[in-house]
């Protein structure tokens, strides 16, 4: 089962605009979360976390949020560069001892048209 | 700091045989993850190593394994080689299994299984 759905395989979006990618969760016992990007021929880089007890996590252009009730996050790139367009994933984490055992979504490219 | 290392980068092996894989983490990183990705399940966790020992492990059969040597660097193994083992297998690391300590990914070995 897949217990982190990127619902949306792709998004496109111009230069200068917003990006919002979005997360699904089923499993209500993951309290940590996590967005990596991904570029062709390289491992994912992390980009930003954040705890269940938060709702909002800011760093530079890239803000998560995240809604617990409604079991989603979403990734807002503001304003979005050309050199964003890569493969995001998000991934979660549960409990102290798994911050090792990551389960991640199935990934939304993401394109920034100049 | 060097980032993640892993050798060989591509490997072209047969069905039955098998395979190993290195990891060396960050200088001073003493947990190591280790994924696979494939375009139909996306990145799926495999196995996680702190001080020499596997703390997590992840629906995979026996025929995968893995070990972690007192430098760190880890290893994983994979017997029996199926056609569906192809694959990119990623390698992460992180300082400690303290939440909020970030996994670094390697670029990933090619494994392809003819």
């Amino acid at each position: 089962d897949q217990q982190v759905k990127q619902n949306s395989p792709s998004l496109s979006v111009q230069e200068g605009r917003i990006s919002i990618l979005n997360c699904d969760y089923t499993n209500s016992m993951f309290d940590y979360f996590l967005w990596y990007k991904k570029y062709p021929a390289e491992g994912p880089t992390f980009l930003i976390s954040i705890s269940s007890i938060k709702d909002k996590n800011e760093d530079g252009r890239f803000t998560v949020f995240l809604n617990k009730s409604a079991k989603h996050l979403s990734l807002h790139i503001v304003p979005s560069q050309p050199g964003d367009s890569a493969v995001y994933f998000c991934a979660a984490s549960k409990g102290s001892g798994n911050t090792g055992k990551l389960i991640f979504g199935q990934g939304t490219t993401l394109q920034v048209k100049p | 700091k060097a980032g993640v290392t892993q050798t060989p980068r591509y490997l072209i092996k047969t069905r039955g045989q098998q395979v190993t894989l290195s990891c060396s983490p960050i200088s001073g990183h003493r947990s190591v993850s280790w994924y696979q990705q494939t375009p139909g399940q996306g990145l799926q966790f495999l196995f996680e190593y702190f001080s020499e020992t596997q703390r997590n492990k992840g629906n995979f059969p026996g025929r995968f394994s893995g070990r972690q040597f007192s430098n760190s660097r880890s290893e994983m193994n994979v017997s029996t080689l199926e056609l569906g083992d192809s694959a990119l297998y990623l390698c992460a690391s992180s300082a400690s299994r303290d939440r909020g300590d970030t996994q670094y990914f390697g670029p990933g070995t090619r494994l392809t299984v003819l």
